[in-house]
């Protein structure tokens, strides 16, 4: 099994409307984080967080917000879903050891239409 | 001035070859340098890190970082097709609360 699972894996969806995207992991890890990939503009990081109360915007967080349900939980909704929002959408997880970097999940690829 | 900057490729070479993968960056404070690699539709795969200057190998990968020049690379010896897929370097502060920062990536295709 993934240590970091997105669901869903593949979505479309309508302008103007809400949506979930959904990640749990098996890593203990304290920090998770949401990135959105486009073509030649890499990973943007949309929100993260460090603890269970802790949230904090990202470089690009307007139209997205989280929420941290748990240690292992970390959902990013889009409240009004617009076609720029068509993207790959990786979670990731990171841990006490800093310099190991960040692990993600398999991503889920959003089409607002 | 990007923070890191990637060539995006792509950087085509035969079976075989030493691929040598580069990024550059301004902000002196960044202390843990990462190397990924991501093939298509899927999830970025930590490959190697390193911690402050000098070289680190695994198998047939060198990961190698020089801080005076804000250098970073990544050494494929002995490509293979397998090795097609898209390199992102990233580096982060390490202090308590960093985020990684991102290359945009460099697509390398090993043709056999």
């Amino acid at each position: 099994d993934a240590d970091v699972t997105q669901t869903p894996r593949n979505r479309i969806t309508k302008t103007g409307k809400r949506i979930m995207l959904e990640c749990s992991q098996t890593k203990g890890h304290d920090r998770m984080y949401w990135y959105r990939q486009d073509p030649g503009l890499g990973l943007r990081l949309i929100y993260y967080s460090f603890d269970v109360k802790d949230i904090n915007k990202g470089e690009i967080s307007d139209g997205y917000s989280v929420s941290r349900q748990a240690q292992a939980k970390f959902s990013l909704s889009l409240e009004s879903a617009i076609p720029n929002q068509t993207a790959l959408y990786f979670c990731a997880t990171s841990g006490g050891d800093r310099g190991r970097g960040a692990f993600f999940g398999q991503g889920t690829r959003l089409t607002v239409v | 001035q990007k923070e890191v900057e990637q060539d995006p490729g792509p950087l085509s070479v035969p079976e075989g070859a030493i691929v040598s993968l580069n990024c550059t960056y301004s902000n002196s404070a960044f202390q843990y340098f990462m190397w990924y690699r991501q093939y298509s539709r899927k999830g970025p795969e930590l490959l190697m890190y390193t911690y402050s200057s000098g070289n680190k190998e695994d198998g047939r990968f060198t990961a190698q970082v020089d801080k005076s020049s804000k250098y970073i690379s990544l050494f494929i010896r002995d490509s293979q097709p397998s090795d097609s897929a898209t390199y992102l370097c990233a580096m982060s502060r390490g202090s308590g609360y960093s985020t990684l920062t991102f290359g945009k990536g460099t697509m390398l295709l090993v043709s056999p």
